[in-house]
């Protein structure tokens, strides 16, 4: 079956500190991969996607992730954490039928940033 | 999340109620998902709708839980005789037309949704 493990719920960075939050996916195909940004009360917004080519994908804010596929793995990474990007952040994977394409979430990952 | 619209915010309900939440998509997009986000949890999916059509509704309740998306208004999800565990954020995403999974999904801000 599909799934998403986000194994770190939450995690607390120095402003300035690098970033990595990692996600681990089980898939029987070659997957479409998502990060989203959740801020308290909000909707999610899309950080980036990995559809195939390049493995290090660049999204916006300053992230960027990598496609491992002999890990089963995308991370998200950023050099620099600022404190606005404390939020809850959710890798997701497309589960694609013939239909359309349903993601399936992890549980998310709470980032803290700390002065 | 410009684009998705959600409304309400916030939805109050006493159980035995009705709770109907709306979802306009963004310009263009005929593809539209409802998910659900429990406490401490990620979000689920619960249906898949294009205009008129329920595509994949393998995440919904068997029960009280419905979806449409007629031809002309909003996407509704109406769950009928509201339980405390329906308590929830139920978000709204919506994609263009023609893809199979290679577009993103753009969210609404979600309706949270409690039961008295």
């Amino acid at each position: 079956a599909q799934s998403v493990t986000q194994p770190d719920i939450h995690i607390t960075v120095s402003e300035g500190a690098s970033l990595e939050l990692r996600c681990n996916y089980s898939y029987g195909a070659t997957p479409y991969l998502f990060w989203y940004v959740q801020s308290p009360g909000q909707g999610l917004q899309l950080l980036l996607k990995y559809f195939s080519g390049d493995t290090l994908v660049q999204g916006i804010k300053g992230f960027e992730a990598e496609f491992k596929r002999s890990q089963s793995s995308f991370n998200l990474r950023k050099p620099s954490v600022h404190w606005s990007d404390a939020a809850e952040y959710f890798c997701a994977v497309g589960a694609i039928n013939q239909a359309g394409t349903a993601l399936i979430f992890g549980k998310g990952t709470t980032l803290s940033v700390s002065s | 999340n410009a684009g998705v619209m959600q409304n309400p915010r916030h939805l109050v309900r006493r159980r035995g109620q009705e709770a109907r939440l709306r979802c306009s998509p963004m310009k263009g997009h005929s593809h539209v998902y409802w998910y659900r986000q429990l406490p401490e949890e990620g979000l689920k999916f619960m249906v898949y709708l294009q205009k008129e059509n329920i595509i994949d509704e393998s995440g919904m309740p068997k029960e009280r839980f419905s979806a449409e998306f007629p031809k002309e208004g909003p996407s509704i999800l109406r769950i009928q005789q509201v339980v405390r565990g329906d308590s929830a954020a139920y978000f709204c995403a919506s994609s263009p037309p023609g893809t199979l999974g290679n577009q993103p999904q753009h969210f609404g801000d979600g309706t949270r949704l409690s039961i008295l």
